[in-house]
């Protein structure tokens, strides 16, 4: 099946810094990627839409200032949080579809990214 | 904006038994339904797909039903495993300008045990 891979798995950083998340298909072409975000015991939070070649599409309350969202390319989009907090601490799952060679509606979630802001 | 129940945090059975699992949303009318699982530090796993003209969809041990009336999907695992245990999650499909968004549960953590 197709493979979403998320670089680095785990990420510890001091308040203020930024920290870059990486996203990449490995066997197929996303023409869109996901980005999620998991607080323990909750529910997968969509934070926004990411198609290659244009702009990211934030969910309501999610900062577009705050996480930066490129997709260069079809198989890599990247998570930037700026200016890390304490409170942005929390996991990052990020998903791609393949709507050329499977079901158009099928989500391929990556591994998962856990940050921790000290 | 769209609310998803997931019947309850944690469902324990013993091995062999049917494990039901509920999920119940308002304010929504998707195009489709997913049940994913997830490990604990893991990403999510596809595990089905249902569009809203679908009452039930099958895949080995797992059933999974759709109501758009009732607004409920029922997900089943028959002859249930240890192997099981696991969180699964119930995940709402968007229609026209959120075509392909998925919109989450919590998730009911399930425990099959021996």
């Amino acid at each position: 099946g197709a493979v979403v891979s998320q670089h680095p798995s785990r990420v510890i950083c001091k308040s203020g810094t930024s920290v870059k998340i990486e996203c990449r298909s490995l066997d197929f072409q996303a023409t869109t990627m996901f980005w999620y975000r998991q607080f323990p015991k909750q529910s997968l939070m969509l934070m926004a839409t990411s198609n290659e070649g244009s702009k990211a599409t934030y969910e309501q309350g999610v900062e577009k200032d705050k996480f930066l969202i490129n997709h260069a390319s079809l198989t890599l989009s990247t998570l930037t949080v700026t200016s890390a907090h304490p409170e942005d601490s929390s996991f990052y799952i990020c998903s791609a579809r393949d709507g050329i060679t499977s079901d158009y509606n099928e989500q391929f979630f990556g591994p998962g990214t856990r940050l921790t802001v000290l | 904006s769209q609310k998803i129940e997931q019947n309850s945090e944690a469902l324990n059975i013993q091995e062999g038994k049917t494990a039901t699992l509920t999920c119940n949303y308002t304010n929504y009318s998707p195009a489709y339904l997913q049940w994913y699982r997830q490990d604990p530090g893991r990403g999510p796993v596809f595990l089905l797909l249902i569009r809203e003209n679908e009452k039930e969809k099958r895949k080995e041990r797992l059933k999974v039903t759709f109501d758009t009336t009732l607004k409920q999907s029922l997900f089943h695992i028959t002859a249930s495993q240890p192997a099981d245990s696991a969180t699964y999650l119930c995940a709402l499909g968007g229609r026209g300008s959120t075509l392909g968004r998925l919109y989450f549960g919590r998730g009911t953590q399930l425990t099959v045990w021996p």
